[in-house]
């Protein structure tokens, strides 16, 4: 059974940067066959995909072109985790973050973090 | 950017009735489409991939059908715990994957 594990702050101020980490069991950051994902949720945008990560005898990132100037996901071997690093943020990076998993890098989703509630406020 | 239209916004069913949700693409989006369950507080649950695809342990009363730009999500005879918010998703038009806007499916 695949578990995703968030972890972070819930309250980032403008300008600042958002980091977040997803630890894995169940699977492996590694595997040749998942990608690693992450999306957020806010009332104003929907459901947003910003970013992936995967692993095929090297490492990729692919990122939404809306946030792709800001954003860095990283891999962490030695912990099974990844990990999401939002630049510069604004009001408008509020919003539910969720890690995920795509099991065959198909892209849709089978596995969701539980969500982590990020407000950028001073 | 694929755009995708989901209709109704709220669907108000009686349990044990059937419901019929509907999503549009802006543009065709073969058979790469994905439907989510969301419960408040809860992140989505994959229903459906493949536009007609189960995922693991889903229940049979869920069907999806279409292909190209046209899609339904069918709940045969709902359940009480089928109340919540249900989104597509296309994944064949890269970047980025989009989601819809989501149908609320409420108790009548």
């Amino acid at each position: 059974q695949v578990q995703l594990q968030q972890s972070g702050p819930g309250l980032v101020k403008p300008s600042q940067t958002l980091s977040l980490t997803c630890a894995i069991s169940g699977d492996s950051v590694s595997s040749n066959s998942a990608a690693w994902n992450w999306i957020r949720q806010s009332p104003s945008r929907g459901l947003e995909w910003l970013g992936r990560t995967y692993y095929r005898s090297k490492w990729y990132n692919d990122y939404a072109l809306s946030v792709k100037s800001r954003l860095t996901i990283n891999p962490d071997t030695s912990k099974n985790q990844f990990s999401l690093q939002l630049n510069s943020v604004t009001p408008e990076d509020t919003a539910v973050y969720y890690c995920t998993r795509d099991a065959v890098a198909a892209s849709f989703f089978d596995y969701w973090g539980q969500g982590t509630l990020v407000t950028v406020s001073s | 950017e694929i755009v995708m239209t989901q209709s109704p916004a709220t669907l108000s069913v009686s349990p044990g009735e059937r419901a019929t949700l509907s999503c549009r693409a802006s543009q065709s989006v073969s058979s790469s489409l994905a439907w989510y369950q969301q419960k408040p507080g809860q992140a989505p649950r994959l229903l459906i991939y493949g536009a007609s695809t189960r995922a693991t342990g889903i229940p049979a009363r869920f069907s999806g059908s279409g292909s190209g730009t046209e899609f339904t999500l069918t709940i045969s005879s709902l359940q009480s715990e089928d109340f919540a918010v249900y989104y597509c998703q296309q994944y064949n038009s890269w970047p980025p994957w989009t989601f819809g806007q989501g149908t609320k499916v409420e108790i009548k």
